[in-house]
């Protein structure tokens, strides 16, 4: 069954500090992974996307990694900022159909 | 500029009702979709139409019934409104079928009470 699995549910961390979440997915065939970023009350916006061949990449302070064998892929925020706070939502692209599969997202808190 | 655009935003109606909830996007993709958006914030697709024909059907209520009379719109009717379903509902859009970034509107949050 294609599923993508987010933790941690929920992050509270200071300004300034780093911080990791992480996407495990089970969708085969893989065709890309992306990271949305949703803010309270508005739809997800794409931050990122990761194709089979690519292991990192980076937009501004969002830094997405991808481990196609292990089937894992982590989004690093460095230097975090209040603006930062929203949810993160792994989504993963099935190959056949292209269906999306989304993940419940990660709450990230940013606190002054 | 909106790209992707919803209304109403906020819908609160009675048990057993009638609604719709319209979208529009310009962008000139071809795809959009129905999502909707529980209180635990998981995303889960409803429909998918792509250049006016429906190509994905989850498995929905048939009291929720998708209408696209040309590429830019999809509108969504709902029958006999129930109790659960109340939820965030997000229309989006993409380039085309298969293609992965989804473009979304800014939600519709229903309450039936």
């Amino acid at each position: 069954k294609n599923q993508v699995e987010q933790s941690p549910q929920s992050l509270i961390i200071l300004e300034g500090k780093n911080c990791t979440l992480q996407c495990n997915y089970t969708v085969s065939p893989f065709s890309n992974l992306r990271w949305y970023k949703q803010d309270t009350g508005r739809g997800p916006v794409s931050l990122t996307i990761m194709t089979f061949s690519e292991n990192t990449k980076s937009n501004g302070r969002y830094t997405a990694t991808l481990d196609a064998d292990t089937k894992q892929s982590s989004l690093h925020i460095t230097a975090s900022q209040l603006s930062d706070s929203a949810s993160y939502i792994c989504v993963v692209s099935e190959g056949s159909q292209g269906n999306l599969i989304f993940g419940k997202g990660t709450k990230l808190s940013v606190k002054p | 500029d909106t790209a992707v655009s919803q209304t109403p935003k906020y819908l609160v109606t009675q048990m057993g009702n009638d609604k719709s909830i319209k979208c529009e996007q310009n962008l000139g993709h071809d795809t959009m979709y129905w999502y909707k958006q529980d209180s635990k914030k998981f995303l889960k697709i409803m429909f998918s139409y792509n250049n006016k024909e429906l190509i994905i059907n989850e498995t929905v209520p048939n009291r929720f019934s998708p209408k696209s009379p040309d590429k830019a719109h999809l509108n969504l009717h709902i029958n006999s409104l129930e109790l659960g379903d109340s939820a965030v509902y997000f229309c989006a859009s993409s380039v085309k079928r298969g293609s992965t970034e989804a473009f979304f509107g800014q939600g519709t949050r229903l309450t039936v009470v």
